[in-house]
């Protein structure tokens, strides 16, 4: 199947830092990225779809000077997280689709804010 | 309007025994139906999908899941469970045609006793 990859795995960071999260797809080129968040032991919350080379729609909620998305390339979207806070502090998991409704999902980011 | 719902938040059974998992939809559309498996501190893995083919759809690791248009329902199962089944389990629904969006349920842990 298809392989969608994420880096980092796991980020630590200061209070106030910016923290950029990379996703990419590895052996398919994704006409939508979408990003996830997931509390603990909750279901996961869409974020924000982007598309290439197009600004990213963002759930309601969301802000988008807080988390800012870039989907440069077909194979790669990145979240970067701006001014952290330790509320930030989350599971961000990526997803990436071609085609059909299927997405298929990366390994997720452990962000922690301190 | 699209929504998921998944009747136990926690499902406890012991190794080799049956493996049942609920799941009830609401679509405004033919829906296309998911389920996911997510470890701890990983990403999710697709364990099969419903795409108006055949209602009884087989997926990995022995799973199956049943399509009932007549019950709104496509619960998951499994004959005889492993103690690698031990994860959460999220049943997934599709947005309306052409929409990218996916409608996930609150999610069920399935706990396996030795």
């Amino acid at each position: 199947g298809a392989v969608v990859s994420q880096h980092p795995s796991r980020v630590i960071c200061k209070s106030g830092t910016s923290v950029k999260i990379e996703c990419r797809s590895l052996d398919f080129q994704a006409t939508t990225m979408f990003w996830y968040r997931q509390f603990p032991k909750q279901s996961l919350m869409l974020m924000a779809t982007s598309n290439e080379g197009s600004k990213a729609t963002y759930e309601q909620g969301v802000e988008k000077d807080k988390f800012l998305i870039n989907h440069a390339s077909l194979t790669l979207s990145t979240l970067t997280v701006t001014s952290a806070h330790p509320e930030d502090s989350s599971f961000y998991i990526c997803s990436a689709r071609f085609i059909a409704v299927e997405q298929f999902f990366g390994p997720g980011t452990r962000l922690t804010v301190l | 309007a699209q929504s998921v719902t998944q009747l136990d938040s926690h499902v406890s059974v012991s190794e080799g025994t049956p493996v049942l998992l609920r799941c009830n939809y609401s679509s405004s559309y033919s829906p296309s139906l998911f389920w996911y498996v997510q470890h701890p501190n990983k990403g999710l893995q697709l364990l099969l999908k419903y795409t108006s083919a055949a209602t009884l759809v087989k997926g990995i690791n022995g799973f199956e899941a049943e399509f009932k248009k007549s019950e709104t329902s496509f619960h998951l199962t499994k004959p005889s469970a492993h103690m690698s089944d031990a994860a959460e389990y999220f049943c997934v629904v599709s947005g309306a045609p052409g929409a990218n969006n996916l409608f996930f349920g609150t999610g069920t842990r399935l706990t396996v006793i030795p």
